[in-house]
């Protein structure tokens, strides 16, 4: 299985301001996704990221707010721009593996608030 | 949106087997179903999938009717830790649309 690591864990920024997650995979993957999970909801796809491609939105998730970066197979960051108090959310990466690439694991989330 | 029904909330005894349903009547042939599960501030787990047959490992068991059209993850005795959101999710693995799509899931709650 693959080990997922996301940085920082936790964060209280104020509104206006960008905060940039990161998320680091201890072994080589073709996709990454990034999810948000709102206070008491279920998780929702922002954007599926491939190497050396432009990421792909989901319905209601645009690059101008939510850019992403997948510079290497092991690493991919996303930034929350101009933060509202709407955006306070976990926000989560994803890989898949597994033998034949059944599986999704998941990292252990950013907690973001925004004030 | 989600394919999948599942009913929002279960109790379960402790050691008791967990009896978890969803239905997705309208998968298609090359559709799995997945379970994943979210333990309280922590990031999905998955436990289990199928195809057609039923199938099981360490964590659980997974049944699916002969039509497809519903499926239930067993697990076969519950503890606290097994407190958590399951999800069942139906999907096509691998491929450019290969993704999760998480519906609201079943809360179920382990009792001692």
């Amino acid at each position: 299985s693959a080990v997922i690591s996301q940085k920082p864990s936790r964060d209280i920024c104020q509104r206006g301001t960008s905060l940039t997650i990161q998320c680091q995979v201890d072994s080589q993957v073709t996709m990454m996704f990034w999810y948000r999970q709102q206070p008491g909801q279920s998780l929702t796809l922002i954007a599926t990221a491939n190497q050396g491609s432009e990421a792909t939105y989901e319905s209601g998730f645009v690059i101008d707010k939510f850019p992403i970066s997948r510079p290497n197979l092991t690493f991919s960051t996303l930034t929350v721009s101009n933060m509202s108090p709407e955006d306070s959310s976990i926000y989560l990466c994803s890989v898949e593996g597994g033998a034949g690439f059944y599986e999704q694991y998941f990292g252990p989330g950013t907690r973001l608030t925004v004030t | 949106d989600a394919k999948t029904t599942q009913p929002p909330s279960m109790d379960c005894a402790e050691g008791r087997a967990a009896n978890l349903p969803c239905n997705h009547s309208t998968i298609s042939g090359n559709e799995y179903v997945y379970w994943y599960r979210q333990i309280h501030s922590q990031g999905p787990q998955y436990i289990i999938h199928g195809l057609k047959n039923n199938e099981t490992n360490e964590m659980a068991s997974l049944i699916i009717t002969e039509d497809r059209k519903s499926s239930t993850l067993i697990l076969p005795h519950a503890t606290l830790r097994d407190t958590a959101v399951y999800y069942c999710i139906v999907r096509v693995p691998g491929g450019a649309t290969n993704k999760l799509i998480f519906g609201t899931g079943t809360l179920l709650a382990v009792q001692p």
